[in-house]
């Protein structure tokens, strides 16, 4: 059975400060490891990561797999109020259901 | 573009009713799914799609029907709803296999069964 672990489950920090969201997995068929951000609404897309070793970059979020270790990381630098969100990992696989599973999220809270 | 559509927003029910939760997509998307997410426990796969006129069941199908009759619709149904299918529900729809492009979500629809 696919199992998706995300740490932590919820964490609070004040602006400024760079956090580091965990994602480990286990799935069969591994071809993907997705990030979404979720604020009040829909999920949105972040990253999608297939090699190991090489960092995605979007402004102040970076993300890295480690498909021998089986984790990634997302970390965000220099945070905002805005980055308030449940973050969610989605590795993807090529067999089974629809190719994602989906962690319970991070709940990450800014404060001013 | 439209992106993928749900409808409604918000619904209340009595327990015992039915009721069909509107999903429909614009992108010539193929595969679609409909999720669940209850606090703490993630996004969980009720049913999907890979293409008109093909279904399957997801991690948690009991009490759900789905039929994809065309590639821009895929309804949700609750055959007898009871307060456990107290939930948002997402519609999710992909151009391909959602582990090569990721999903584009709907906006939701939060139900509350009483």
């Amino acid at each position: 059975e696919d199992k998706v672990v995300q740490s932590p489950l919820s964490l609070v920090v004040h602006e400024g400060d760079t956090v580091t969201l965990n994602c480990s997995y286990e799935v069969t068929n591994f071809r993907s490891l997705l990030w979404y951000k979720q604020e009040k609404k829909a999920p949105t897309f972040l990253f999608m990561l297939t090699s190991s070793g090489i960092e995605k970059k979007s402004g102040r979020l970076s993300s890295i797999l480690d498909k021998k270790e089986l984790f990634s990381i997302l970390n965000i630098t220099a945070t905002q109020t805005g980055d308030s969100a449940i973050y969610l990992c989605a590795p993807g696989s090529g067999g089974g259901a629809d190719g994602l599973t989906f962690g319970k999220g991070t709940h990450l809270i800014i404060q001013p | 573009n439209a992106g993928v559509t749900q409808t409604p927003k918000f619904q209340v029910l009595k327990t015992g009713q039915s009721m069909t939760l509107q999903c429909a997509q614009d992108m010539n998307h193929e595969y679609m799914s409909w999720y669940r997410q209850d606090p703490g426990m993630g996004l969980r796969l009720i049913h999907y799609s890979v293409g008109a006129g093909i279904t399957d069941q997801g991690e948690v199908p009991n009490g759900y029907n789905v039929s994809r009759s065309t590639t821009e619709d895929f309804p949700l149904r609750l055959l007898s709803a009871a307060p456990s299918q107290t939930s948002v529900y997402f519609c999710a729809s992909s151009y391909q296999n959602p582990s090569l492009r990721g999903y584009t979500f709907g906006s939701g629809t939060r139900l509350t069964v009483v």
